[in-house]
Formats: C-alpha cells, structure tokens, sequence
C-alpha cells in the first residue's frame, strides 16, 4: 500500500515567518501534490509535480512555492508566512496512468497556525 | 472549466438510518467520478470511483451511482453506523493529472 509521510505534524510560525513542510512517499509515484484544507473550502490544490525537478501551479498557489527535488520529496515553502495561511496540509501522490489508476495517496497532514 | 458542486455541509444521522449525499458536476470531457472519505486524524482515502463506463460502484457498504443526465453523482449506505462518522468528499478526474474536490460532507452518526 502507498506510503506518504508529512512533517512536521504540527507547526506554528508567526507572521512573516519562514515555513518548510516535508513530504516523502515510498512507492516510486510520478505525482506528487500538495493540498490546503479548510472549512468551508475542502481540499484545494496548491501545487503539484510529475517529477523531480518539474512543478506545475494549481488552483490557489499564491504565497506558496514548493519544490521537487527527488521522485519521492516534495517540499511546500511558505517564505512570508501570513494569518491566512493557517491551514491543514496535505501532501498526495499517485501513479499517473498506473494500475492504481490515477488514485491519489494522502498523508496524515500537517496542521499549520500563523500567529 | 471544471467544477464539482457539494452542498451538504453536515449531516447528522442515527444508526441504521439511509445515507444519501448528492454532488453536481461540470467538465467537458469523460470523468471519472470518485468519492473519498476522511476519518478523524487522517488524510482522506479513496472509497468508491464510478467511471462513465460503468455507472455505479461498491465498496464497504457504500453505493456511488452517476447520472450523465443530470450530470450528478451521489452516494448512499442503506443503514449507517457509528463508525462511518468522517467527512465525504466527492471529487472529479478529467484525466488531466489532478483532481477536483467538493467541499466536502460532515457525517456524524448517533449510537
């Protein structure tokens, strides 16, 4: 079964912070996403990437960068962190046109405050 | 572009009663129509994909049909419990690498 590990699993950073969350999956997926979850909202997708080196913008990415450096870590920068980014974030990955046909594998999130 | 709608916010319920949630879609092309669910603590997990193929999909109890028709899709259990309390989300694939989620269902069952 895939495998996508999230850290920290919890994190509080003050305005104009500098936040980096983590995401490593084990199962040699293509792509790998990085989504916010809030009340009212679901799940939105900030970014996302079919392998290292490649990153494609999602649908809400503003105030988000993220990176990829290898096919199994993906990273989520928040470099200017603001209250508005207080959120759940969840990283995904799934194995484009594989047999597990496009299912996405989440991690168990990370709880971001911006005081 | 591509939008899927979810209107249920909550929904509170006694065991053994009928689940019935509804979402509404809007694409261009071909989708692939899936439901997931997320328990307290963790991060959502596939449960039920219904493709314009094969119309309705099972699994766990659950029934995900589709209407092309009406472009909607809904999910139903004919008699809930307590451990289904999560949160439903539906969620569209057009098959262009990534997926779109609805705002998602709050189920909570009484014992």
């Amino acid at each position: 079964e895939a495998a996508v590990t999230q850290s920290p699993r919890n994190k509080v950073t003050v305005t104009g912070g500098n936040v980096t969350l983590s995401c490593r999956q084990t199962n040699s997926h293509n792509y790998m996403y990085w989504y916010r979850q809030d009340t009212g909202h679901g799940l939105r997708l900030i970014h996302y990437s079919y392998g290292a080196g490649n990153l494609q913008i999602g649908d809400v990415p503003d105030g988000y960068k993220a990176t990829r450096t290898t096919q199994e870590d993906f990273f989520l920068l928040l470099e200017l962190a603001s209250p508005s980014q207080t959120s759940l974030y969840f990283c995904a990955s799934s194995d484009v046109g594989g047999i597990s046909q496009n299912t996405l594998y989440f991690g168990a999130g990370t709880r971001l405050s911006v005081l | 572009g591509d939008s899927v709608t979810q209107k249920q916010g909550q929904v509170t319920l006694s065991e053994d009663d009928f689940l019935f949630i509804n979402c509404t879609y809007s694409t261009t092309t071909y989708p692939t129509l899936l439901w997931y669910v997320q328990y307290l603590g963790q991060g959502p997990q596939l449960l039920l994909k219904v493709t314009t193929a094969n119309n309705k999909g099972i699994s766990r109890g659950f029934e995900a049909t589709y209407d092309k028709g009406t472009t909607s899709f809904h999910l139903q259990k004919a008699s809930v419990q307590e451990s289904d309390s999560a949160v439903y989300f539906c969620a569209l694939d057009t098959n262009a690498y990534k997926v779109i989620f609805g705002k998602g269902t709050h189920l909570h069952v009484l014992p």
